[in-house]
């Protein structure tokens, strides 16, 4: 079975500390994405790999930035964490986009609240 | 760009029958749907293909309207496992990789 792993289940931060968020898939898969989830909005994309050291900006991009140096592991970084950005933090990975394959695979979400 | 989905909620008794709708202002190149159980990760269910391939599992269904860019997800019988958020995700003709997920529908199946 596929696995995503997130690096916290819960996670309490002030106001303007930096936020890694960690993100390991186990199957080799080419794309990664980070999305947020909001009550009644959602899962909005923050960003998308499509593969090491590519990135691209989602519909959310603003206040965040991500890093892929291994194919297996996808961060998102919160350079100066505000309120507005205590939300569930969902990585999710896939194969491909071609077809079957491009089911996307969910971590279990990292709960960030920032006060 | 979001996909609206309809009704926002339902609630079943086990056995009836449900549809939930998605729609999109713009051309599509496929349909995804997923569930999402309180205090879990979505799951995929179901993926429609422009063209008219689907592929899927579980006994739920879908259909694609190309031409109106709709997707409707069919739940028949329902069955308590059933209960969860479903959320469409919408990949278009002028986005690769990406999906634009709908805000969901919470569904609550009631023995």
């Amino acid at each position: 079975d596929v696995k995503v792993t997130q690096s916290s289940r819960y996670l309490v931060k002030r106001t303007g500390e930096k936020v890694f968020l960690e993100c390991v898939q186990d199957m080799d898969h080419e794309n990664m994405f980070w999305y947020r989830q909001d009550p009644g909005l959602g899962l909005r994309l923050i960003y998308f790999s499509y593969d090491v050291k590519m990135k691209e900006k989602g519909d959310i991009p603003e206040g965040y930035s991500v890093s892929r140096e291994k194919k297996e592991r996808f961060s998102l970084i919160l350079e100066s964490a505000s309120t507005n950005q205590t939300s569930m933090y969902l990585c999710a990975s896939s194969l491909d986009n071609s077809g079957a394959a491009y089911e996307q695979y969910f971590g279990p979400g990292t709960r960030l609240t920032v006060t | 760009q979001q996909p609206v989905q309809s009704p926002q909620a339902v609630i079943l008794r086990e056995g009836e029958d449900a549809v939930i709708n998605c729609s999109s202002s713009k051309a599509l190149y496929s349909v995804h749907w997923y569930r999402q159980k309180h205090g879990e990760a979505p799951v995929f269910l179901m993926i429609l293909l422009k063209g008219g391939e689907q592929k899927g599992h579980e006994k739920i269904s879908a259909s694609f309207n190309e031409k109106k860019q709709q997707s409707s997800l069919y739940l028949t019988a329902s069955q308590l496992s059933y209960s969860g958020t479903y959320f469409c995700g919408t990949e278009t003709m002028d986005s690769s990789y990406k999906l634009i997920f709908g805000s969901g529908t919470r569904l609550l199946v009631r023995p």
